[in-house]
């Protein structure tokens, strides 16, 4: 079963602007980490946050955790045509050997 | 440096036939492996993962069963395809240890279409 529920679904937004996808979970987790998958490829990491962590940053990337509501975000500053994709998060259960990816934002950067 | 191999790219299979997908990793030792299904448009399902050789963990009962025969391979098979089992098929490793809680590195994925 899935454990981390992306929002939104879809989100369409013009080269330049900033892009926000939040991923809610329900279970406490040792790490959380976003992948991004480009239509019919596999799933390439882009950053792991444990959870005593509120705040990580990759290059234009930036990933804040909140586990007292446990919720992520992940921002894309200055986002290119090339940023199109869809971006799960995946959650790492304490006490589960796997971990739960949601059902993924579509992101669409028009040049 | 570590790569992920899966075949075939794309498969086309009647109803009834059987299957064998098969993920290769190369440049590790001893890795987690993974078996991961994805519905079009959804996220992932976790089917399968294994922290050694022989050691299978099946996390959906279904029709489908996995098998590591060798450290680094990691084969998905069926003997009777069903329409449900259409989908994108990905295979993923991790370093050894904290299995499904360390960073997954995926394969490029097997497009299975049933008939």
């Amino acid at each position: 079963s899935q454990q981390g529920e992306e929002d939104p679904q879809a989100l369409s937004i013009q080269e330049g602007e900033n892009a926000t996808m939040n991923c809610s979970y329900k279970t406490s987790i040792n790490n959380l980490q976003w992948y991004r998958q480009n239509s019919g490829r596999g799933l390439v990491h882009l950053i792991l946050i444990r959870s005593n962590e509120r705040e990580k940053h990759s290059g234009r990337l930036r990933v804040t955790l909140d586990t007292s509501k446990k919720s992520s975000s992940l921002l894309i500053t200055a986002s290119r045509a090339a940023d199109t994709a869809s971006y799960f998060c995946a959650t790492a259960p304490f006490n589960n050997n796997d971990m739960r990816f949601g059902a993924g934002t579509r992101l669409t950067v028009k040049p | 440096s570590q790569t992920i191999h899966q075949w075939p790219a794309t498969l086309v299979q009647p109803v009834g036939s059987p299957l064998s997908l098969e993920c290769t990793v190369e440049g590790t030792s001893n890795p987690n492996l993974y078996w991961y299904r994805q519905a079009a448009g959804r996220g992932l399902q976790l089917l399968f993962y294994s922290v050694g050789i022989g050691q299978i963990s099946s996390e959906v009962p279904q029709n489908l069963s996995a098998s590591r025969p060798q450290d680094r391979q990691f084969i998905l098979s069926s003997k009777k395809l069903l329409l449900s089992d259409s989908g994108f098929y990905l295979c993923a490793w991790s370093p050894l240890g904290l299995a499904g809680k360390d960073t997954q590195y995926f394969g490029p994925g097997t497009r299975l279409t049933v008939l």
